[in-house]
Protein backbone atom coordinates (compact mmCIF):
# COMPACT_ATOMS: atom_id res chain seq x y z
CA UNK A 1 0.00 0.00 0.00
CA UNK A 2 1.37 3.58 -0.66
CA UNK A 3 2.20 5.63 1.70
CA UNK A 4 1.36 9.64 2.26
CA UNK A 5 2.46 11.53 -1.14
CA UNK A 6 3.35 15.29 -0.86
CA UNK A 7 4.31 17.16 -4.35
CA UNK A 8 6.21 19.21 -4.45
CA UNK A 9 9.18 17.60 -2.40
CA UNK A 10 10.87 21.24 -2.57
CA UNK A 11 9.83 24.85 -3.27
CA UNK A 12 11.23 28.02 -3.82
CA UNK A 13 9.47 31.20 -3.87
CA UNK A 14 9.52 35.01 -3.17
CA UNK A 15 7.83 37.52 -0.57
CA UNK A 16 4.44 38.25 -1.77
CA UNK A 17 3.36 34.77 -3.81
CA UNK A 18 1.53 32.15 -3.23
CA UNK A 19 1.71 28.42 -2.82
CA UNK A 20 0.03 25.60 -2.74
CA UNK A 21 1.06 21.93 -1.43
CA UNK A 22 -0.72 18.77 -2.26
CA UNK A 23 -1.47 15.85 -0.72
CA UNK A 24 -2.28 12.40 -1.35
CA UNK A 25 -3.45 10.24 1.58
CA UNK A 26 -3.01 6.67 1.92
CA UNK A 27 -5.60 4.86 0.26
CA UNK A 28 -8.94 4.36 2.28
CA UNK A 29 -7.71 6.86 4.69
CA UNK A 30 -10.33 9.48 4.90
CA UNK A 31 -9.05 12.16 7.56
CA UNK A 32 -6.09 14.69 6.41
CA UNK A 33 -4.81 16.66 8.70
CA UNK A 34 -1.45 19.32 7.80
CA UNK A 35 1.24 20.40 10.17
CA UNK A 36 4.35 23.28 10.01
CA UNK A 37 7.57 21.99 11.05
CA UNK A 38 10.37 24.70 11.89
CA UNK A 39 13.97 24.20 13.70
CA UNK A 40 12.52 26.48 16.64
CA UNK A 41 8.95 25.59 17.05
CA UNK A 42 8.65 22.04 16.35
CA UNK A 43 5.42 20.66 14.61
CA UNK A 44 2.60 22.81 14.54
CA UNK A 45 -0.85 22.09 13.76
CA UNK A 46 -2.71 23.81 11.12
CA UNK A 47 -5.72 21.88 10.17
CA UNK A 48 -7.82 18.29 9.67
CA UNK A 49 -10.05 17.80 6.88
CA UNK A 50 -12.31 14.97 7.04
CA UNK A 51 -14.88 13.43 4.48
CA UNK A 52 -14.14 17.55 2.34
CA UNK A 53 -14.97 19.50 5.76
CA UNK A 54 -12.54 20.97 7.53
CA UNK A 55 -13.12 19.96 11.28
CA UNK A 56 -10.19 21.78 13.01
CA UNK A 57 -7.94 24.51 12.74
CA UNK A 58 -4.69 25.72 14.33
CA UNK A 59 -3.76 28.95 15.50
CA UNK A 60 -2.71 30.36 12.18
CA UNK A 61 -3.77 33.28 10.47
CA UNK A 62 -6.02 33.34 7.02
CA UNK A 63 -3.21 33.35 4.57
CA UNK A 64 -3.49 29.94 5.68
CA UNK A 65 -5.99 27.93 3.89
CA UNK A 66 -7.02 24.10 2.87
CA UNK A 67 -9.77 22.00 1.13
CA UNK A 68 -10.05 18.58 0.41
CA UNK A 69 -11.54 16.27 -2.50
CA UNK A 70 -13.62 13.94 -2.82
CA UNK A 71 -10.92 11.45 -3.31
CA UNK A 72 -9.84 12.40 0.37
CA UNK A 73 -7.13 14.32 -1.64
CA UNK A 74 -5.81 17.54 -0.15
CA UNK A 75 -4.41 20.70 -0.87
CA UNK A 76 -2.49 23.79 1.45
CA UNK A 77 -2.72 27.20 0.27
CA UNK A 78 -0.22 29.78 1.48
CA UNK A 79 -0.86 33.48 -0.24
CA UNK A 80 1.00 36.99 0.68
CA UNK A 81 3.81 34.56 2.15
CA UNK A 82 6.27 35.96 4.28
CA UNK A 83 10.01 35.14 5.43
CA UNK A 84 8.54 33.15 8.49
CA UNK A 85 6.43 30.74 6.41
CA UNK A 86 9.71 29.19 5.46
CA UNK A 87 8.95 25.36 7.07
CA UNK A 88 8.61 21.59 6.05
CA UNK A 89 4.95 21.13 5.91
CA UNK A 90 3.84 18.00 6.58
CA UNK A 91 0.74 15.97 5.80
CA UNK A 92 -0.69 12.83 7.75
CA UNK A 93 -3.68 10.91 7.07
CA UNK A 94 -5.61 8.40 9.65
CA UNK A 95 -8.35 5.87 8.66
CA UNK A 96 -11.33 7.90 10.62
CA UNK A 97 -11.13 11.71 12.22
CA UNK A 98 -8.32 11.80 15.09
CA UNK A 99 -9.76 10.23 18.18
CA UNK A 100 -8.22 8.74 20.99
CA UNK A 101 -5.66 5.87 19.34
CA UNK A 102 -6.23 7.37 16.09
CA UNK A 103 -2.19 7.36 14.30
CA UNK A 104 -0.85 9.57 12.06
CA UNK A 105 0.76 8.34 9.19
CA UNK A 106 3.07 10.86 7.68
CA UNK A 107 4.59 12.09 4.44
CA UNK A 108 7.85 13.02 4.08
CA UNK A 109 6.78 17.05 3.59
CA UNK A 110 7.31 19.78 1.12
CA UNK A 111 10.30 22.13 2.63
CA UNK A 112 9.04 25.77 1.22
CA UNK A 113 11.86 28.08 1.46
CA UNK A 114 10.79 32.04 0.65
CA UNK A 115 12.98 34.22 -0.04
CA UNK B 1 -3.90 25.39 26.28
CA UNK B 2 -1.30 22.28 26.25
CA UNK B 3 2.09 22.76 26.69
CA UNK B 4 4.67 19.66 26.26
CA UNK B 5 8.61 19.67 27.42
CA UNK B 6 11.13 17.43 26.01
CA UNK B 7 15.40 17.59 25.91
CA UNK B 8 16.10 19.54 22.83
CA UNK B 9 19.21 17.01 22.61
CA UNK B 10 20.86 14.01 23.71
CA UNK B 11 23.84 11.66 22.92
CA UNK B 12 24.64 8.58 23.37
CA UNK B 13 27.02 5.55 22.90
CA UNK B 14 26.06 2.57 20.30
CA UNK B 15 24.80 -0.30 22.48
CA UNK B 16 23.78 1.45 25.49
CA UNK B 17 20.35 2.59 27.02
CA UNK B 18 19.04 6.23 26.98
CA UNK B 19 15.66 7.90 28.31
CA UNK B 20 13.66 10.50 26.60
CA UNK B 21 11.75 12.67 29.04
CA UNK B 22 8.64 13.95 28.35
CA UNK B 23 6.37 16.25 30.63
CA UNK B 24 2.98 17.76 29.93
CA UNK B 25 0.24 20.37 30.40
CA UNK B 26 -2.72 19.43 28.94
CA UNK B 27 -6.78 20.34 29.33
CA UNK B 28 -7.42 16.74 29.45
CA UNK B 29 -5.62 13.46 28.46
CA UNK B 30 -6.34 10.98 25.90
CA UNK B 31 -3.68 9.39 25.01
CA UNK B 32 0.65 10.18 24.63
CA UNK B 33 2.27 8.92 21.69
CA UNK B 34 5.87 8.76 20.40
CA UNK B 35 7.13 9.35 16.63
CA UNK B 36 11.12 8.67 15.16
CA UNK B 37 11.97 11.21 12.94
CA UNK B 38 14.88 10.83 10.79
CA UNK B 39 16.44 13.98 8.88
CA UNK B 40 14.45 14.88 5.94
CA UNK B 41 11.59 11.95 6.79
CA UNK B 42 8.71 11.47 7.55
CA UNK B 43 7.92 10.87 11.15
CA UNK B 44 7.43 7.24 11.80
CA UNK B 45 4.82 5.76 14.87
CA UNK B 46 6.56 4.12 17.11
CA UNK B 47 4.53 3.73 20.79
CA UNK B 48 0.73 4.63 21.94
CA UNK B 49 0.29 4.80 26.09
CA UNK B 50 -3.16 6.14 27.30
CA UNK B 51 -3.21 4.04 30.92
CA UNK B 52 -0.33 4.40 32.91
CA UNK B 53 2.61 2.20 32.89
CA UNK B 54 5.02 0.60 30.57
CA UNK B 55 4.55 -0.81 26.97
CA UNK B 56 7.16 -2.71 25.46
CA UNK B 57 8.13 -3.21 21.89
CA UNK B 58 11.24 -4.74 20.84
CA UNK B 59 14.41 -2.59 21.86
CA UNK B 60 11.77 0.63 22.53
CA UNK B 61 9.51 0.71 25.49
CA UNK B 62 7.06 3.66 26.49
CA UNK B 63 6.09 4.81 29.80
CA UNK B 64 3.34 6.66 31.15
CA UNK B 65 2.35 8.20 34.43
CA UNK B 66 -0.69 10.49 34.34
CA UNK B 67 -0.99 11.88 37.62
CA UNK B 68 2.90 13.13 36.87
CA UNK B 69 2.23 14.50 33.09
CA UNK B 70 4.89 12.57 32.37
CA UNK B 71 6.59 9.93 30.20
CA UNK B 72 9.83 8.70 28.96
CA UNK B 73 10.82 6.56 25.50
CA UNK B 74 13.34 3.84 26.66
CA UNK B 75 15.69 2.72 23.51
CA UNK B 76 18.25 -0.60 24.60
CA UNK B 77 21.14 -1.43 22.45
CA UNK B 78 21.35 1.50 20.65
CA UNK B 79 22.25 1.51 17.17
CA UNK B 80 23.72 4.33 14.68
CA UNK B 81 20.63 4.13 13.28
CA UNK B 82 18.36 5.54 16.08
CA UNK B 83 20.06 8.61 15.57
CA UNK B 84 17.27 10.42 15.04
CA UNK B 85 14.34 13.17 16.77
CA UNK B 86 12.40 11.66 18.96
CA UNK B 87 8.72 13.32 19.17
CA UNK B 88 6.37 13.35 22.03
CA UNK B 89 3.06 14.19 21.23
CA UNK B 90 -0.27 14.53 23.11
CA UNK B 91 -4.09 14.33 22.77
CA UNK B 92 -6.79 16.26 25.19
CA UNK B 93 -9.69 15.04 25.34
CA UNK B 94 -11.93 17.71 24.63
CA UNK B 95 -13.71 16.12 21.59
CA UNK B 96 -12.26 17.09 18.41
CA UNK B 97 -8.70 17.79 19.71
CA UNK B 98 -5.71 17.53 17.44
CA UNK B 99 -2.48 16.06 18.31
CA UNK B 100 -0.26 18.09 19.96
CA UNK B 101 3.59 17.66 19.19
CA UNK B 102 6.32 18.56 21.29
CA UNK B 103 9.82 19.98 19.74
CA UNK B 104 11.31 17.20 19.19
CA UNK B 105 14.67 15.40 20.97
CA UNK B 106 17.64 15.27 18.66
CA UNK B 107 19.28 11.86 19.27
CA UNK B 108 22.92 11.33 18.39
CA UNK B 109 24.38 7.99 18.75
CA UNK B 110 28.02 7.90 18.53
CA UNK B 111 30.65 4.81 18.29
Amino acid sequence: KAGVTQTPRYLIKTRGQQVTLSCSPISGHRSVSWYQQTPGQGLQFLFEYFSETQRNKGNFPGRFSGRQFSNSRSEMNVSTLELGDSALYLCASSLRLVRDTEKLFFGSGTQLSVL
Amino acid sequence: GQNIDQPTEMTATEGAIVQINCTYQTSGFNGLFWYQQHAGEAPTFLSYNVLDGLEEKGRFSSFLSRSKGYSYLLLKELQMKDSASYLCAVRGNSGNTPLVFGKGTRLSVIA
